[in-house]
């Protein structure tokens, strides 16, 4: 069965500090798609990013950055010069074709201003 | 452009009693899913509907049960609640749920079940 795992539960960094958020996976399948999504108070989820398998090419988008690695399971995700409103929850999850999600149980980003 | 709506956004039961949820989907999207999240984790795969019929199903009891409706929008019924049944009940929309890939879901903001 697939299975994500997020090893921190809470992070705290001062602004303008830069922080990695982990996300390991496992998984027998051979295509599969990896999210990040970003859950603010408010409590919906907002999409940062998805992934195919077969596409391992690091991302960045403004000062976020995703680092996927087949060899390890791993689909980390960077915020750079974090700042207050990046504070929220942070999930990673995984997606077969069936189009369900397995999420992760998320990370507690606070930035501290 | 309205995204995902739902509806009530808090609501308070007691043990024994039936809950109604509903959701309207983005513009454009047609399939809605249906996810659970318990306090301090992460959403749990409830089911999905798509051309009003239910297409997938995580573990679940049948006490929760759905509908979709021809306009797309759909319901989540869990009946005869359960503390355990307290959580966050958050619908997403997509379009095409059948189509090979992964579609991005849209979230609404979720109704905050208590149950007491």
């Amino acid at each position: 069965a697939q299975k994500v795992t997020q090893a921190q539960t809470e992070i705290s960094v001062v602004e303008k500090e830069d922080v990695t958020l982990d996300c390991v996976y496992e998984t027998r399948d051979t295509t599969y798609y990896l999210f990040w999504y970003k859950q603010p108070p408010s409590g919906e989820l907002v999409f940062l990013i998805r992934r195919n398998s077969f596409d391992e090419q690091n991302e960045i988008s403004g000062r976020y950055s995703w680092n996927f690695q087949k060899s390890t399971s791993s689909f980390n995700f960077t915020i750079t010069a974090s700042q207050v409103v990046d504070s929220a929850v942070y999930f990673c999850a995984y997606q077969t074709g069936a189009n369900n999600l397995f999420f992760g149980t998320g990370t507690r980003l606070t930035v501290i201003p | 452009d309205a995204g995902v709506t739902q509806s009530p956004t808090h609501l308070i039961k007691t043990r024994g009693q039936q809950v109604t949820l509903r959701c309207s989907p983005k513009s454009g999207h047609d399939t809605v899913s249906w996810y659970q999240q318990a306090l301090g984790q992460g959403p749990q795969f409830i089911f999905q509907y798509y051309e009003e019929e239910e297409r997938q199903r995580g573990n679940f009891p049948d006490r929760f049960s759905g509908h979709q409706f021809p306009n797309y929008s759909s319901e989540l019924n869990v009946n005869a609640l359960l503390l355990g049944d307290s959580a966050l009940y958050l619908c997403a929309s997509s379009f095409r749920a059948m189509s090979s890939g992964a579609n991005v879901l849209t979230f609404g903001a979720g109704s905050r079940l208590t149950v007491l």
